[in-house]
């Protein structure tokens, strides 16, 4: 079983709906993150959280939001997605030892 | 303002020769740095990491090199084989407490059989 998981997998929505990606992890850790990654561009961070009551944003916070449901949850929401919210979308843990472990990924397409 | 570049998005070598990927960072307060290598249809996988207190880490076919005052560092596949063939992330992040980590852009290597 994968370590990481996300889902959905794949989503395509419409200007304006309410999304929520969601990220599950089985490896313990206290740190949890979400990233998105455009064509052509790095890995750049929304969200970060440290534990359940530690939520932090990242460098592109503007139009979503994210919630520590516990330890092994971290789940983000566009809540009125835009096109220009048309991305990869990668969840990430890390135990605090500098590397992260990434899930699959979401393609989030918004028409 | 990107803190961590790739400069070069790809990269071809034939099969048994070296791949030389390259990263610089922009940042000096960056202490430890990563390389990614990504498939198509999934996550960023860890391949090798490397503290500011050393210039080299070597693990099997992949060595990353650091050259603090160049603010250069650079992984090394030898010998490069098919399998191989991914995209390459390189990531920077600074003992701060947050270690967030910053990215680069990407280099996509083709090995050639």
């Amino acid at each position: 079983d994968a370590d990481v998981t996300q889902t959905p997998r794949n989503r395509i929505t419409k200007t304006g709906k309410r999304i929520m990606l969601e990220c599950s992890q089985t490896k313990g850790h206290d740190r949890m993150y979400w990233y998105r990654q455009d064509p052509g561009l790095g890995l750049q961070l929304i969200y970060y959280s440290f534990d359940v009551k530690d939520i932090n944003k990242g460098e592109i916070s503007d139009g979503y939001s994210v919630s520590r449901q516990a330890q092994a949850k971290f789940s983000l929401s566009l809540e009125s997605a835009i096109p220009n919210q048309t991305a990869l979308y990668f969840c990430a843990t890390g135990g605090g030892g500098g590397g992260q472990f990434f899930g699959p990924g979401t393609r989030l397409t918004v028409l | 303002d990107q803190q961590v570049k790739q400069n070069s998005p790809s990269l071809s070598v034939q099969e048994g020769r070296i791949s030389i990927l390259n990263c610089d960072y922009t940042n000096s307060m960056f202490d430890y740095f990563l390389w990614y290598k990504k498939y198509p249809a999934e996550g960023p996988t860890f391949l090798i990491s490397i503290s500011s207190i050393k210039d080299k880490n070597e693990d099997g076919r992949f060595t990353v090199f650091l050259n603090k005052s160049a603010k250069h560092l650079s992984l090394h596949i030898v010998p490069s084989q098919p399998g191989d063939s991914a995209v390459y992330f390189c990531a920077a992040s600074a003992w701060t407490g947050a270690n967030n980590l910053f990215f680069g852009t990407g280099t996509r290597l083709t090995v050639i059989p």
